[in-house]
């Protein structure tokens, strides 16, 4: 049982290139969410996803693109990366049981655009 | 929407001894979810503790307990018995029914031995 599986763990992308994060749950979550965590802060939701073919936005959604076509997989893709958008990235899956929300987080991807 | 405040960037406390992490929350909401998250250097999220706003009596898990002030909107973090491995930055994180997670700015924990 792997959880919630984010790749890359590093990646440096220069200015106006795109790219796409991947993040892959085996959990069966309908659940799904992307963050960002910039130094001395705390994550920020950037996209998170209901359920298969359902996505919203989040706090900081700008220059970030979701898509959700099965349930275990939901990356993130960064149209034209600016310097604004060096961060942490984590995903997460959620679930609710018994009354009470669980997640799982991914190991986090460190992008760093120059 | 709703905001998570730590108003704790840094926080220290003897091996052995008690620390206690503020939170506090704003929301309009009745029924929700508080969490306290811990991350150490290696930036892995690893959940502490979590509350329902449902339920009155406040969350214990092990040394880790919380007190979940509902009319305040309150919702600090007891650590008891310190311990080096303890040592993290610390989030404090607030989930209503129709949102995701929101997170605080954190409070970085040092533990001196």
């Amino acid at each position: 049982n792997a959880g919630v599986t984010q790749t890359p763990e590093f990646q440096v992308l220069k200015t106006g290139q795109s790219m796409t994060l991947q993040c892959a749950q085996d959990m069966n979550h309908e659940y799904m969410s992307w963050y960002r965590q910039d130094p001395g802060m705390g994550l920020r939701l950037i996209h998170y996803s209901v359920g298969a073919g359902i996505t919203d936005q989040g706090e900081v959604p700008n220059g970030y693109n979701v898509s959700r076509s099965t349930t275990e997989d939901f990356p993130l893709r960064l149209l034209s990366a600016a310097p604004s958008q060096t961060s942490v990235y984590f995903c997460a899956s959620s679930y609710l049981l018994g009354g009470a929300w669980g997640y799982t987080f991914g190991s986090g991807t460190r992008l760093t655009v120059v | 929407a709703q905001t998570v405040t730590q108003s704790q960037p840094e926080m220290s406390v003897q091996e052995a001894e008690t620390v206690t992490l503020s939170c506090t929350y704003d929301t309009s909401e009745s029924d929700y979810y508080l969490f306290w998250y811990k991350q150490p250097p290696s930036r892995q999220m690893i959940l502490v503790i979590r509350q329902e706003a449902y339920k009155q009596q406040n969350a214990t898990e092990n040394r880790f307990s919380v007190n979940f002030q509902k009319a305040a909107k309150s919702f600090s973090l007891k650590i008891s018995d310190s311990q080096l491995g303890d040592a993290a930055m610390y989030f404090c994180a607030y989930r209503a029914n129709n949102n995701d997670m929101r997170f605080g700015a954190g409070t970085r924990l040092t533990v001196k031995p």
